[in-house]
């Protein structure tokens, strides 16, 4: 069975400070792979998005960028954090499989930027 | 641009009610329609797909419909269970996209 893990699980970090948080997905290849963040009363956030290893689509400009290094890893990173920044991160993936296409989300990572 | 309402945003009801969750979207080319469920501090966890070419799908006391053409779908609860209480959240998939558009999602509490 497939598993997608996050960490860590929670982040408290200083503004200016860099971020990395990392996913990976067990039991599924060539998956798409997603980054979302949640903030409060803001709902989900699609922030980027992966066909294929080194293949990364923005879809919000901001002081975030992600890598894929690996068929099975994500990373969302940044060099200086914002206040802006704190939120809830979640990671998801999701396979084209028979026309039907079904996403699945990581636990999340809880970021505060203080 | 698909937009995604999920209305009301909050709902409190007894246990044991029947329950219809609305969501409606904009753009009737969906390739497929995803119910999520999400716990206070946690991930999303995928109660329900219904792909462009279904009316519905069933899982447990779970039962979702989807209406292409008047761009909407609904998540009924069979009798309600505290356990229950969540957020539940809707996403649409377009046709010739691999994202996701999802809505701002409805805090369901069910009382004991």
């Amino acid at each position: 069975s497939q598993t997608i893990h996050q960490w860590p699980a929670t982040l408290v970090q200083p503004v200016g400070s860099p971020l990395s948080l990392e996913c990976t997905v067990e039991g599924t290849s060539n998956p798409n792979l997603y980054w979302y963040r949640q903030a409060a009363g803001r709902g989900l956030q699609l922030l980027f998005y992966s066909v294929g290893i080194g293949q990364i689509s923005s879809e919000v400009p901001q002081n975030l960028s992600a890598s894929r290094p690996q068929d099975r890893q994500f990373i969302l990173s940044s060099k200086k954090l914002l206040l802006s920044d704190s939120g809830f991160y979640l990671c998801a993936w999701a396979t084209w499989d028979r026309g039907a296409s079904e996403q699945y989300f990581g636990p999340g990572t809880r970021l505060t930027v203080t | 641009k698909q937009e995604v309402t999920q209305i009301p945003a909050a709902l409190s009801v007894p246990e044991g009610e029947n329950l219809v969750l609305n969501c409606s979207f904009t753009d009737s080319a969906i390739y497929n329609l995803q119910w999520f469920r999400q716990d206070p501090g946690k991930g999303l966890t995928s109660l329900l797909l219904i792909q462009s070419s279904q009316r519905e799908q069933t899982s447990g006391r779970l039962n979702a419909s989807l209406d292409k053409s008047s761009g909407r779908s609904t998540l009924y609860i069979a009798a309600s269970q505290p356990g229950d209480s969540a957020t539940y959240l809707c996403a649409v998939a377009q046709g010739g996209s691999e994202k996701l558009v999802f809505g701002k999602g409805m805090k369901l509490t069910v009382n004991p």
